[in-house]
């Protein structure tokens, strides 16, 4: 089975404090994919990353960093110099290479409130 | 370049009665995926269709049935609606040949159904 935890319900920092939040994964196919996603209130899911299972190279975008660590099945997110904007549900995803292609397993997701 | 659009945004129903929610998918895009979000969870995969067929599905009931138009849109009808029906439902698209490796899924902002 897939699954995907995310054992951080809330999250609250002060502005310019750097967070982590945290996933973990199950799966037993050998190539998957990680993502991450950001839901403003808005509702809509905001793509932020996508990381393939052969590739652990980590990566950073600007204020944002990411911790593939596949001997742990961890994808982990750092967010440095957090800002008010930053405010949201983050939720990690898993998609398999196998028969569960096309649909993405969510975790519970992680509510950032960053205060000013 | 419009994204995924859903309409309608809310949606009050009565128990027991059907619902049909209706999405757009993103220019270029020719697979379209339904998401069910409860209050605080992770979005949870309801189906995906492409060439006007159901191609997978997750784990919910028959009431929850699909299609897929010529122009690639889709709706999600459920029907006899339960109190646990209210949700935040979601639409991704992509296209099928990239529904793995290459294309992350673009979602709309939802339809928030709530059940009375």
């Amino acid at each position: 089975a897939q699954k995907v935890t995310q054992a951080q319900t809330e999250i609250s920092v002060v502005e310019k404090e750097d967070v982590t939040l945290d996933c973990v994964y199950e799966t037993r196919d050998t190539t998957y994919y990680l993502f991450w996603y950001k839901q403003p209130p808005s509702g809509e899911l905001v793509f932020l990353i996508r990381r393939n299972s052969f590739d652990e190279q980590n990566e950073i975008s600007g204020r944002y960093s990411w911790n593939f660590q596949k001997s742990t099945s961890s994808f982990n997110f750092t967010i440095t110099a957090s800002q008010v904007v930053d405010s949201a549900v983050y939720f990690c995803a898993l998609r398999g290479y196998g028969g569960s292609q096309g649909n993405l397993i969510f975790g519970k997701g992680t509510k950032l409130s960053v205060k000013p | 370049d419009a994204g995924v659009t859903q309409s309608p945004t809310h949606l009050i129903k009565t128990r027991g009665q059907q619902v049909t929610l209706r999405c757009s998918p993103k220019s270029g895009h020719d697979t379209v995926s339904w998401y069910q979000q409860a209050l605080g969870q992770g979005p949870q995969f309801i189906f995906q269709y492409y060439e006007e067929e159901e191609r997978q599905r997750g784990n919910f009931p028959d009431r929850f049935s699909g299609h897929q138009f010529p122009n690639y849109s889709s709706e999600l009808n459920v029907n006899a609606l339960l109190l646990g029906d209210s949700a935040l439902y979601l639409c991704a698209s992509t296209t099928w040949g990239n529904r793995v490796v290459n294309t992350e899924a673009f979602f709309g902002q939802g339809t928030r159904l709530t059940v009375v």
